[in-house]
């Protein structure tokens, strides 16, 4: 069974630009998560999607949206990029339902010059 | 909202040597996970554990969430367990995980 998987791994912007980072979930999985891990600041929740839906959102500016397409594939974008926007941006996918275990993708390293 | 605590921070060992790790959480949770970060920065699923104690290896863990705490155990360390090892929990089931700083683990030969 194949894992979450991430793409890119790598993407370098310049600051003011758009990103788009993109998850698939594990097949069977329909709640997608993304976190942002940057460097001192640890790992933080950023966004949950669940059967198309936004379910809750982390401590994070409008310029990080995101959505999740029928197939529970999900995509994470970031307006107006920042330098510290620089992390590694990992998405995790579960089961529905409540006291799931979440599994986690390789990541996407974003860094913004 | 709810904190989590991981120690120690930085652990260094011998290989073949066994080592604890601990997190303790401020508040009642739903889910409790442990995950090592390898090198290239994947999160490794090791327990997912509420409460009680599993068993995986050489690895093993304990929730007593009476106590709002638990403990990864890592018997006869080896260097591929290097990495970084965290505690994540989530107080409501089906929302976000809150994760601890995180365990520095090196293991030399």
């Amino acid at each position: 069974e194949a894992g979450v998987t991430q793409s890119p791994t790598h993407l370098i912007k310049t600051r003011g630009q758009q990103a788009t980072l993109r998850c698939s979930p594990i097949s069977g999985h329909t709640s997608v998560y993304w976190y942002q891990q940057a460097l001192g600041l640890g790992l933080q929740f950023l966004l949950w999607y669940d059967e198309g839906e936004e379910r809750n959102r982390g401590n994070f500016p409008p310029r990080f949206s995101g959505r999740q397409f029928p197939n529970y594939s999900s995509e994470l974008n970031v307006n107006a990029l920042e330098l510290e926007d620089s992390a590694l941006y990992l998405c995790a996918s579960s089961l529905a339902g409540q006291q799931e275990t979440q599994y986690f993708g390789p990541g996407t390293r974003l860094l913004v010059l | 909202g709810i904190q989590v605590e991981q120690s120690p921070p930085d652990l260094i060992l011998q290989e073949g040597a066994n080592s604890t790790l601990r997190c303790n959480f401020s508040d009642s949770v739903n889910n409790l996970q442990w995950f090592h970060q390898n090198p290239w920065g994947q999160l490794i699923n090791l327990f997912y554990i509420p409460s009680g104690t599993k068993q995986n290896g050489r690895l093993s863990a304990t929730t007593v969430a009476t106590e709002r705490y638990s403990l990864l155990y890592i018997s006869s360390s080896q260097t591929t367990d290097s990495g970084v090892y965290f505690c994540a929990v989530d107080p409501q089931a089906g929302t976000a995980l809150i994760f601890g700083k995180g365990t520095t683990l090196s293991v030399s030969s």
